[in-house]
């Protein structure tokens, strides 16, 4: 049981390139969910979705964008990248609202 | 707006030690409360849920506790191992969408 499969693990970009970070659970789950992790900060919410064609902003969203074509894939797009999205990207998923979140492993982006 | 804090930053303990970490949020209204542990350069496994209702929850050597009227939760590590070094994180729940509000987390040492 592979859980939540993030592509790539590590990407070097240049300032104004756009990339999409791909994620994929094999666990039937209707919530995923993108964060990114700063230096010495928690984990913010990019964006999010509770199923299939259903996506909302969370409190950080400017400069990305999602789609969730699929009960598996939940992608986060980088338009015009910028030094400050330079982060650790994760992405999430759960069964339900309220049930156990299981994390991927994790996308290093830098942006030079 | 939730905010979640977590004392100590770090903490260094000699192996066989028994501890407490803390998380603090300062609105109760929440669904639940996850602890995650992180290794260096990994993504996040939970350790424990609590939910709203409960007041604690166990797994092996782990114990985590939740009183929502406080803001606090703790997490218990029994006698502590090196393998037990990471760092730990503590989210909470706060809407019906499932994403987690993040404390920075306290980076834990176990020297043998």
């Amino acid at each position: 049981n592979a859980g939540v499969t993030q592509t790539p693990k590590f990407r070097i970009l240049k300032i104004g390139q756009s990339m999409t970070l791909q994620c994929a659970q094999d666990m039937n789950h209707n919530y995923m969910y993108w964060y990114r992790q700063d230096p010495g900060m928690g984990l913010k919410l990019i964006y999010y979705s509770v199923g299939a064609g259903i996506t909302d902003k969370g409190e950080v969203p400017n400069g990305y964008n999602v789609s969730r074509s699929t009960t598996e894939d939940f992608p986060l797009r980088l338009e015009l990248a910028a030094p400050s999205q330079t982060s650790v990207y994760f992405c999430a998923s759960s069964y339900s609202w309220d049930t156990e979140a299981f994390f991927g492993q994790g996308t290093r982006l830098t942006v030079v | 707006k939730q905010e979640v804090t977590q004392i100590p930053a770090a903490l260094s303990v000699p192996e066989g030690e028994n501890l407490v970490l803390n998380c603090s949020f300062t609105d109760s209204a929440i669904y639940n409360l996850q602890w995650f542990r992180q290794d260096p350069g990994k993504g996040l496994t939970s350790l424990l849920l609590i939910q709203s209702s409960q007041r604690e929850q166990t797994s092996g050597r782990l114990n985590a506790s939740l009183d929502k009227s406080s803001g606090r939760s703790t997490l218990y590590i029994a006698a502590s191992q090196p393998g037990d070094s990471a760092t730990y994180l503590c989210a909470v729940g706060t809407g019906s969408q499932g994403n987690l509000i993040f404390g920075k987390g306290t980076k834990l040492s176990v020297k043998p």
